[in-house]
C-alpha cells in the first residue's frame, strides 16, 4: 500500500527556473512531512519540513506548500541551479519520530 | 557528516550466502532505523529501535531478515539464504537529539546477489 504517491519521477528545469514537485497522503494521521534531498551514492539528507497547523514554510529558495483538506503537499524550488540537481523524496510520519514513509521520488535535472 | 556509519559500502555474494551489514552511530540513545532502498524508488521502512528494543517491524521484514542493537549502540543487519530479490542499499538512520522528527541517514551497504 502506497501511502505516499509522488509525481512526476522526473523533471527537467532550466537554471533559474522554478521546479515544482507534488506529493499526496492517505493516512491523516500523519503530522510531520519531511522533504529529503538525495545525492548519488549518499543517503537522503533532509531539506525542510512541515507540520500540518501551517500552510507554508519557506527556507532560502525552499518552500513547501501544505493543503490539509486535500491531503496534498508541494515543494517548490525557486530559481533552481545545477546543484540542485538530484533525487528529491517527500515523505511522512505520525508524531515525528514514528516511522517514515517515503514517497517513489523525483529525478531533478537542472540544465544551465 | 551525518554521523552514522555503514559497512561494507558494497558486498557482492551469490544467492544462499548469508550477509551482515553494520551501523554504527555516533550516539547511542537516540531511535535506530533500518531502510530499503531499490533503485528508482523510495526508502522503505524496515525496522527500528529505541535502545536495544526493536520496537517495530515491517512486513518486508521476512524471517530471513534480523536486526539486532546490542546495548543500544551499534546494530546489525543480517540477510540468511539471500535471494535476488535482495539485492538494494540498505540504509541506516537515527534520529537527533531534539525532538524535530529528522533522519539522519548513514550513506548505505549496498548489496548485489548474483
Amino acid at each position: 500500500q502506497q501511502q505516499v504517491k509522488q509525481s512526476p519521477q522526473s523533471l527537467i528545469v532550466q537554471k533559474g527556473g522554478i521546479s515544482i514537485i507534488n506529493c499526496a497522503y492517505e493516512n491523516t494521521a500523519f503530522d510531520y512531512f519531511p522533504w529529503y534531498q538525495q545525492f548519488p551514492g549518499k543517503g537522503p539528507a533532509l531539506l525542510i519540513a512541515i507540520r500540518p497547523d501551517v500552510s507554508e514554510k519557506k527556507e532560502g529558495r525552499f518552500t513547501i506548500s501544505f493543503n490539509k483538506s486535500a491531503k496534498q503537499f508541494s515543494l517548490h524550488i525557486m530559481d533552481s541551479q545545477p546543484g540542485d540537481s538530484a533525487t528529491y523524496f517527500c515523505a511522512a510520519s505520525k508524531g515525528g519520530y514514528q516511522k517514515v514513509t517515503f514517497g517513489t521520488g523525483t529525478k531533478l535535472q537542472v540544465i544551465p | 557528516d551525518t554521523g552514522v556509519s555503514q559497512n561494507p559500502r558494497h558486498k557482492i555474494t551469490k544467492r544462499g550466502q548469508n550477509v551482515t551489514f553494520r551501523c554504527d552511530p555516533i550516539s547511542e540513545h537516540n531511535r535506530l532505523y533500518w531502510y530499503r532502498q531499490t533503485l528508482g524508488q523510495g526508502p522503505e521502512f524496515l525496522t527500528y529501535f529505541q535502545n536495544e528494543a526493536q520496537l517495530e517491524k515491517s512486513r518486508l521484514l521476512s524471517d530471513r531478515f534480523s536486526a539486532e542493537r546490542p546495548k543500544g549502540s551499534f546494530s546489525t543487519l543480517e540477510i540468511q539464504r539471500t535471494e535476488q530479490g535482495d539485492s538494494a542499499m540498505y540504509l541506516c538512520a537515527m534520529t537527533g537529539t531534539g525532538n524535530t522528527g529528522e533522519l539522519f541517514f548513514g550513506e548505505g551497504s549496498r548489496l548485489t546477489v548474483l
